[in-house]
């Protein structure tokens, strides 16, 4: 199972685009890369999901490099609603009951006024 | 569809006591997963399903039992509940991998 990598902490002000790298040096083939959020006293909530080179929705983009070891996560203009925190995990696309999913501490963003 | 949902919101237990946490989801997913999160934590993975009668341990298992007789049902059960289970727990569903719905959580203290 993919070990990732994150910040602990970031901080921003409102209307910066924000980076968040994770590591995942030893991700699976078929792993995919997948970014949550959390909010205070809430579930985390599915952001952006990708496999190789850039993904975009509405609201982030995604960048993974060929090699895959790492991934960028990029939320344009942010908000003071974007404060949250963030989390990086690798997973399969067809789990089966030896998969796990593992969420690390996740990036705490703080986006200021 | 209500999604995922979880009963109670809140529950305050004394240590030695046991008690089902309740969880079900409308979306059919095949997948769903009990975790919980300690305070400034992130979450660990308590036990998991990927279908119907099919379970499994997660990381931190001890104490809890689970058990999925149907699809849209996974009850997390504390044993005999300890100080250390104080925390939130989270259930999520997903069908096959990665974008899992969780649920609003319910906060549970163990006095």
């Amino acid at each position: 199972l993919a070990k990732t990598t994150q910040p602990i902490s970031m901080d921003s002000y409102e209307g910066q685009e924000v980076n968040i790298t994770c590591s995942h040096n030893n991700i699976a083939t078929n792993d995919y890369i997948t970014w949550y959020q959390q909010f205070p006293s809430q579930g985390p909530r599915f952001i952006i999901q990708g496999y190789k080179t850039k993904v975009t929705n509405e609201v982030a983009s995604l960048f993974i490099p060929a090699d895959r070891k790492s991934s960028t996560l990029s939320l344009p203009r942010v908000s003071l609603s974007d404060t949250a925190v963030y989390y990086c995990l690798g997973v399969p696309l067809y789990r089966n009951a030896g998969n796990m999913l593992t969420f690390g501490g996740g990036t705490r963003l703080m986006v200021k006024p | 569809n209500a999604g995922v949902t979880q009963t109670p919101k809140f529950q305050v237990l004394k240590t030695g006591q046991s008690m089902t946490l309740q969880c079900a989801q409308d979306m059919n997913h095949e997948y769903m997963s009990w975790y919980r999160q300690d305070p400034g934590m992130g979450l660990r993975l308590i036990h998991y399903s990927v279908g119907a009668g099919i379970t499994d341990q997660g990381e931190v298992p001890n104490g809890y039992n689970v058990s999925r007789s149907t699809t849209e049902d996974f009850p997390l059960r504390l044993l005999s509940a300890a100080p250390s289970q104080t925390s939130v727990y989270f259930c999520a569903s997903s069908y096959q991998g990665a974008e899992q719905y969780f649920g609003p959580g319910t906060r549970l203290t163990v006095t």
